[in-house]
């Protein structure tokens, strides 16, 4: 079973209005961190947003926000006010604490998102 | 942004041919990491190194090993290479201090294997 889903492999937006982008992930481990990255044409990865299984409260970096869903294992990418650069692959990872025994920081990815912002 | 740097950005080679690639980092980071990304499968840790000689296997290993010699320096190698290994490698790092344990990625490499 794959531990990270991201169901849907496109998506348009128009300019200026907020999308959600899904993820939902699979794990038993107690301990766990999601991680949101976008890869835009020139192929970088670039860090945007991280959610700790602990965290109360959902995480937001300027128009970012992740909607966390503990319950559901679902951690959805919220961007508000979308911009023409905001046209990106975008990917959902997931680093496990394997039962506090300790990580090393391997993260496991979706297979990503592709937002094409419209003007 | 994070001092990471691969090379070669870009190598085409024949298969059965021997490959190293390079990942170099300034950040005096202790976890370093190998990704390489197909499409529909995002990106798929092939090794990991968590000190000076200290690797292990990801998810994808087979044909593939790693070296690290120096905190800095961090190999990857496909020591005969096949046209199922075309992809695109990523090298990123960590220094597993960070709240998240965020890690940083390098420009990439495109290998071609024909």
């Amino acid at each position: 079973a794959q531990k990270i889903t991201q169901t849907q492999p496109g998506m348009f937006v128009q300019e200026k209005e907020a999308v959600t982008l899904d993820c939902t992930y699979d794990t038993s481990d107690p301990s766990y961190g999601l991680f949101w990255y976008k890869q835009p044409s020139s192929g970088e990865m670039i860090f945007l947003i991280y959610q700790g299984s602990y965290d109360q409260q959902n995480a937001t970096e300027g128009r970012y926000s992740l909607n966390f869903q503990k319950a559901r294992k679902s951690a959805n990418l919220v961007i508000s006010a979308s911009q023409l650069g905001d046209s990106a692959m975008y990917f959902c990872a997931m680093r496990e604490d394997q039962n506090y025994g300790g990580s090393q920081g391997n993260l496991i990815f979706g297979k990503g998102t592709k937002l094409s912002v419209k003007p | 942004d994070a001092g990471i740097t691969q090379s070669p950005r870009h190598k085409v080679t024949e298969t059965g041919t021997p490959v190293t690639l390079r990942c170099h980092q300034t950040e005096n980071h202790r976890y370093m990491y190998w990704y390489r990304q197909d499409p529909g499968h995002g990106l798929r840790l092939i090794h990991y190194s968590y000190g000076v000689k200290d690797t292990d296997k990801g998810e994808v290993s087979d044909g593939y090993s790693v070296s690290r010699s120096k905190t800095e320096d961090f190999l990857l190698t496909l020591e005969s290479a096949t046209s199922s290994q075309t992809s695109v490698y990523f090298c990123a790092i960590s220094d597993l201090t960070a709240r998240s344990y965020e890690q940083y990625f390098g420009p990439g490499t495109r290998l071609t294997v024909t």
